[in-house]
Order: structure tokens, then C-alpha cells, then sequence
């Protein structure tokens, strides 16, 4: 069955420090990764997609950026945060073809900026 | 784009009750789902229903695409239903988009 882990669950960084969060996922091959932040516990933002190594989409212009160096990793960093940058940072997976198909959700990652 | 509405925004009930959540979109999709947020931030799919009617357990949803809408049932709620319910469509043209509602907060109490 698949699997997926983000890492770390909770973080508490000072303005201007660097990011960087981790997502794998285990148990398939050539998923859609994506990365979502949620503010305030509602309303999820799309931040950034990947269909494929080395592949990613920007949906927000910010402060954060994404890489995908393996097919089954995908990771959300930052060179400086921001008080802005706060919030919960869900990584998901998808098959290829999401549409018949759901999305699967990591356990989240809790970031408060200080 | 197309634009998601959930209603109610909170819903408070005891355990026992029965409730319905709505969720209303502005254009044609090729996708819905219904998932779960509990209160320590998990997302859980609970229903993948672009069409039609599905049950699991306690909680069923049906979808009207022609009307364009979707709702979900709970019934005999449960404190452990408690969390935020949200539904997301994927628009016609696309293969990785979802868009999100804001959310039904929902509160069982014991």
C-alpha cells in the first residue's frame, strides 16, 4: 500500500532563518506531488505541484520554493523566512491522472515563525 | 475560476444528531471529493463522488452535477466526527488542480 511521511511535524524558526521541509512517498511510482498551506485551520493553498523529477509549478508567487530531486521526494524550503510564512504545510500525492482519482494527504507540518 | 461554497460555515450539535453539509460550485467539474480534517490536522478522503450516491458506515454523500451541488450526510454524529469537513472539485481542464472549499467546522459535544 502507499505511504505517505512529512517531516518535521512541528517547527518554530526565527524571521529570517532557512526552511526546509520533507515529503516522501512510498509504494508507487511517478506520482503528482504537491505542497498546500493552511492558515488558521481553513482554506488549503495550493503552493506548488510536480508531475515529474526536477518538474515543478508555482501557483503563488512567495517567499518559498520547491524541489524534487528523487521521484518519490519532494521538499519545500525557504532561504528566509518570513512571520508571514506561519501556518500548517500539508505534502500530498496523486496518481499521474488525478482527474478519477484522490489525493492523499501527509500528516502536516506545524511551522510558526517567531 | 470556479468558486467553491460550503455551508453551514459551523455547526455545533450533540452526539446522536443527524446533519447534512452542503457544498455548491459555480462551473462543470470532472471531480469531487469529501474529506475530513481532524483536529490535529489530519486530511482524510472520505468520499471520491463526481456523480451519484456513495455510503460508508455513517456517512453517505450524493452529488447532483447537473444542479452543482454535493451534500454530506452524518448520521448518529459521534464526538470523534468532530473536525473540519471540506469539499474540493477539480475544474474540466484540468489534471492536477483542486479547489478547495472553506470548510464546515463541526463540534459534536457529548
Amino acid at each position: 500500500s502507499q505511504t505517505i511521511h512529512q517531516w518535521p511535524a512541528t517547527l518554530v524558526q526565527p524571521v529570517g532563518s532557512p526552511l526546509s521541509l520533507e515529503c516522501t512517498v512510498e509504494g508507487t511510482s511517478n506520482p503528482n506531488l504537491y505542497w498546500y498551506r493552511q492558515a488558521a485551520g481553513r482554506g488549503l493553498q495550493l503552493l506548488f505541484y510536480s508531475v515529474g523529477i526536477g518538474q515543478i509549478s508555482s501557483e503563488v508567487p512567495q517567499n518559498l520554493s520547491a524541489s524534487r530531486p528523487q521521484d518519490r521526494q519532494f521538499i519545500l524550503s525557504s532561504k528566509k523566512l518570513l512571520l508571514s510564512d506561519s501556518g500548517f504545510y500539508l505534502c500530498a500525492w496523486s496518481v499521474r491522472q488525478l482527474l478519477g482519482n484522490t489525493i492523499y494527504f501527509g500528516e502536516g507540518s506545524w511551522l510558526t515563525v517567531v | 475560476g470556479i468558486q467553491v461554497e460550503q455551508s453551514p460555515p459551523d455547526l455545533i450539535l450533540q452526539e446522536g444528531a443527524n446533519s447534512t453539509l452542503r457544498c455548491n460550485f459555480s462551473d462543470s467539474v470532472n471531480n469531487l471529493q469529501w474529506f475530513h480534517q481532524n483536529p490535529w490536522g489530519q486530511l482524510i478522503n472520505l468520499f471520491y463522488i463526481p456523480s451519484g450516491t456513495k455510503q460508508n458506515g455513517r456517512l453517505s454523500a450524493t452529488t447532483v452535477a447537473t444542479e452543482r451541488y454535493s451534500l454530506l450526510y452524518i448520521s448518529s454524529s459521534q464526538t470523534t466526527d468532530s473536525g473540519v469537513y471540506f469539499c474540493a472539485v477539480t475544474p474540466m481542464d484540468s489534471n492536477y488542480q483542486l479547489i478547495w472549499g472553506a470548510g464546515t467546522k463541526l463540534i459534536i459535544k457529548p
